[in-house]
């Protein structure tokens, strides 16, 4: 069975960083195009950043130049690591196997 | 950018009866290859998105009939033929021809 588990979310402080973590079983991240969306609360859906199989990342305006996306094939895991965070990044971010499975979110909140 | 605009943005449907949806794309969503990547996703109360229809017309696994897609171009459409009470949530189209990958804003489909 397909299954994304996310986690790593929390409570952070204007500037801080952390690591989202997205693990996957049923499948093989690295033979996929894996993306990070995030939704605000009360609001809709925003794509965050995507890496393909092969490996080329790519990222919303947002937040380039502040997150960076990777897997590790060997715990079959991808990641989402966030610095210089910003009231505005908080939201549940989730992990998603385009474009037919999605993790069940992890809520970041920014807020000092 | 592309802009995904839904219409409406809530539907309050008496069970038993139909609903309809529409998606426009500010610009096409047919690829040289011949697949237009337009997508429709439920989100139901409290869980993440849940893949409906891929490429307009194409039911994913698992997903009831009721459910339709049609169009082309830049002009999308879902149908529930009979809405039932498990269908409340809030719909989304979603395309990704084109990064970065953008959505429609949802549209709340409640339950009279």
């Amino acid at each position: 069975e397909v299954q994304l588990v996310a986690s790593g979310g929390g409570l952070i402080q204007p500037g801080g960083s952390l690591r989202l973590s997205c693990a996957a079983s049923g499948f093989t991240v690295s033979n996929n195009y894996m993306k990070w969306v995030r939704q605000a609360p009360g609001k809709g859906l925003e794509w965050v950043s995507l890496i393909y199989s092969g490996g080329g990342t790519y990222y919303a305006d947002s937040v380039k130049g502040r997150f960076t996306i990777s897997r590790d094939n060997s715990k079959n895991t991808l990641y989402l690591q966030m610095n210089s965070l910003r009231a505005e990044d908080t939201a549940v971010y989730y992990c998603s196997r385009s474009p037919d499975r999605w993790g069940q979110g992890t809520l970041v909140t920014v807020s000092s | 950018d592309i802009v995904m605009t839904q219409t409406p943005l809530s539907l309050s449907v008496t069970p038993g009866q139909p609903a309809s949806i529409s998606c426009k794309s500010s610009q096409s969503l047919l690829r040289s290859d011949g697949k237009t990547y337009l997508y429709w996703y439920l989100q139901k109360p409290g869980q993440p998105p849940q893949l409906l229809i891929y490429e307009i017309s194409n039911r994913f696994s698992g997903v009831p009939d009721r459910f339709s897609g049609s169009g082309s171009g830049t002009d999308f459409t879902l149908k529930i033929s009979r809405v039932e009470t498990e269908d409340v949530g809030v719909y989304y189209c979603m395309q990704s021809i084109q990064l970065p990958l953008t959505f429609g804003q949802g549209t709340k489909v409640e339950i009279e």
